[in-house]
């Protein structure tokens, strides 16, 4: 089965700071998607991004959030200025083949805590 | 987005078949039936999709009714390994931002 990574498994950071997640989807695929959770609730999206662009992004990814691909490898998750209520598991995701299609592989996550 | 309607918690003995329900009386005519699951402590994970017709896969099968506004997500044998929350997500083929809902929490009793 395709394997998504995250860096890192848990980040702990002070209010106000900037904080970078990564993931490594699946080779080559061109479609990712950021989710979070925050604890004991649902998992809610935050943003698709495809070819270098954001396709699609919720009213929770605000301009305190970016995603960029800095590299063909690898996808970021960048919040600004962290806010105490950020804290949370940050999922990424992508297909299963080259296309869109309708099987998402999610990494392991990263959990976000913000003191 | 459709809204779904599913249990909070199921209960099942192991090896005995569980049938999860999931009410989408909204669902457009384009949208698929995904269903995922979540683990304790890991990321959510696929488990099968369908459109019109049931579908089987090696980890469930998914049943879904003639006027689509509702389906059963069955595990055969369910195992202590598939406790877990379940999560019915109507949506459609080229939009695959996942709306997640609360999801049924399925517990099973060795």
């Amino acid at each position: 089965e395709p394997e998504v990574t995250q860096t890192p498994s848990h980040q702990v950071t002070q209010m106000g700071q900037e904080v970078i997640l990564r993931c490594v989807p699946i080779s080559n695929h061109l479609y990712f998607y950021w989710y979070r959770q925050i604890l004991g609730q649902k998992v809610e999206f935050l943003v698709s991004f495809y070819n270098n662009e954001i396709s699609e992004k919720s009213e929770i990814f605000d301009d305190q959030f970016s995603v960029e691909r800095p590299d063909g490898s690898n996808f970021t998750l960048k919040i600004r200025s962290t806010k105490l209520e950020d804290s949370a598991m940050y999922f990424c995701a992508t297909p299963g083949g080259l296309g869109v299609g309708n099987e998402q592989f999610f990494g392991p996550g990263t959990r976000l805590t913000v003191l | 987005d459709a809204k779904t309607t599913q249990p909070n918690s199921m209960e099942s003995n192991e090896e005995e078949p569980v049938h999860l329900p999931c009410n989408h009386s909204t669902i457009s005519g384009t949208d698929y039936i995904h269903w995922y699951r979540q683990l304790p402590s890991q990321g959510p994970e696929y488990v099968i999709h369908g459109l019109t017709s049931n579908v089987n896969n090696r980890m469930a099968s998914l049943a879904i009714a003639e006027d689509r506004k509702s389906s059963t997500l069955i595990l055969h044998r369910a195992t202590l390994r598939d406790a877990a929350v379940y999560y019915c997500i109507p949506g459609g083929y080229n939009n695959n931002d996942m709306r997640f809902g609360a999801g049924t929490r399925l517990t099973v009793k060795p």
